[in-house]
């Protein structure tokens, strides 16, 4: 069964600094996302991603994150300057356009120390 | 997007039915009812959807209210590897962007 991969699995790093997240998405999926989960709260919606473009935000994805999708095969997220509450698991989902749910991944944990 | 209520946890012996209820007093006529599950802290993983009728796949079964005011999803032969936070999530059919999660119900499956 086709997969999300994201990459790294767990990533640490210091306060302050650039962090990218790394995600290959199902190959015919056209639209991307990026959903996080601090420890024991509620996984909240981050960025939709369609046409090379962002379509949907939300109040958390501020001027500190972006997304971008490199070449055909990944799409990232950029978080410029982290902070000490940046500290979460983030995931990727895709979805094709045929199909009203989408496949998330497995995951990245971001430990901002 | 309607608002969902869900019981925060249930218990389930191995090898039962679990069934989990939903409550979506509040959805209107386009807005489908989807359930997710997430085992652990890994990612959310879609089970099924429905609109009005009832539903089945190799997961689980959408039964969904007449009224559609309220919705069970039902795992029919519950192991212990079910055992996750199932999320219950109305959502529009034109809304290609966001689901939302709710606090979702902790499903314990017992042996």
């Amino acid at each position: 069964e086709p997969e999300v991969t994201q990459t790294p699995s767990h990533q640490v790093t210091q306060m302050g600094q650039e962090v990218i997240l790394r995600c290959v998405p199902i190959s015919n999926h056209l639209y991307f996302y990026w959903y996080r989960q601090i420890l024991g709260q509620k996984v909240e919606f981050l960025v939709s991603f369609y046409n090379n473009e962002i379509s949907e935000k939300s109040e958390i994805f501020d001027d500190q994150f972006s997304v971008e999708r490199p070449d055909g095969s990944n799409f990232t997220l950029k978080i410029r300057s982290t902070k000490l509450e940046d500290s979460a698991m983030y995931f990727c989902a895709s979805r094709d356009d045929r199909y009203y749910g989408y496949t998330f991944g497995s995951g990245t944990r971001l430990t901002v120390v | 997007d309607a608002k969902t209520t869900q019981p925060t946890s249930m218990d389930c012996a191995e090898g039962r039915a679990a069934n989990l209820p939903c409550n979506h007093s509040t959805i209107s006529g386009n807005e489908y009812v989807y359930w997710y599950r997430q085992i652990h802290s890994q990612g959310p993983q879609y089970i099924i959807h429905g609109l009005k009728n009832n539903e089945t796949n190799e997961m689980a079964s959408l039964i969904i209210t007449e009224d559609r005011k309220s919705s069970t999803l039902i795992l029919p032969h519950a192991t212990l590897r079910d055992t996750a936070v199932y999320y219950c999530i109305v959502r529009a059919r034109y809304n290609f962007n966001k689901f939302y999660f709710g606090s979702g119900t902790k499903l314990n499956v017992k042996p």
